[in-house]
């Protein structure tokens, strides 16, 4: 499978806790894009990175999200002290720097803070 | 403030009709639409997409038209098949900015 590939898809957490996704983009891509989504909404931007440089940042990263793409390759999402607002689907994206590049979506983590 | 709006929450068509999926946004800077389907518990799957240079693009059963004026899109499936049954949203781009926009959007049913 040569697409978007996200861990865990699935993850339950007690409130308070540090959680972790991992996103590893199609090779040849080096935009990687967050996204997250909540039921009946469609998905909210997070942040994206070109190669390892994080260009942008939504004001929906609190300060307990931190997003990281040390080499350029595969990202960490980690959200710290989860609250139960933090409950959604994040999705994970990525694309090549050319004019009117398409995103290609991952199939998601979904995070449940209980 | 929704720059991005799909109205119906949701449409049912017979299987064979032609599905017309409707999305507005106000943001006059947006120059680059797509358009995704969602299926339950997976990520969005790009399905097609029109640059504001156009007014019309197409792919094999799915068209995108674009009224710039009106700020007005909207995706034709035709026929329609009981695998398009999703959820689709439309997206928009500024130019020179990678964040998309996404509208709320469209359960589609495609009755057997």
């Amino acid at each position: 499978d040569t697409g978007v590939s996200q861990n865990p898809r699935h993850k339950i957490t007690k409130r308070g806790q540090n959680v972790t996704f991992r996103c590893d983009p199609i090779s040849e891509h080096n935009r990687l894009y967050w996204y997250r989504q909540t039921l009946g909404q469609g998905p909210e931007f997070l942040t994206y990175f070109q190669n390892e440089a994080q260009l942008e940042k939504s004001r929906l990263l609190s300060d307990r999200f931190s997003a990281e793409r040390p080499k350029g390759s595969f990202s960490t999402l980690e959200i710290q002290r989860t609250e139960q607002g933090d409950s959604a689907m994040y999705l994970c994206a990525s694309s090549m720097a050319l004019s009117g590049n398409t995103i290609y979506f991952g199939e998601g983590s979904w995070l449940t803070v209980v | 403030d929704q720059q991005v709006k799909q109205n119906s929450p949701s449409l049912s068509v017979q299987e064979g009709r032609i599905s017309i999926l409707n999305c507005d946004y106000t943001n006059s800077m947006f120059d680059y639409f797509l358009w995704y389907k969602k299926y339950p518990a997976e990520g969005p799957t790009f399905l097609i997409s029109i640059s504001s240079i156009k007014d019309k693009n197409e792919d094999g059963r799915f068209t995108v038209f674009l009224n710039k004026s009106a700020k007005h899109l909207s995706l034709h499936i035709v026929p329609s098949q009981p695998g398009d049954s999703a959820v689709y949203f439309c997206a928009a781009r500024k130019f020179g900015n990678e964040k998309l926009t996404f509208g709320t959007g469209t359960r589609l049913t495609i009755i057997p």
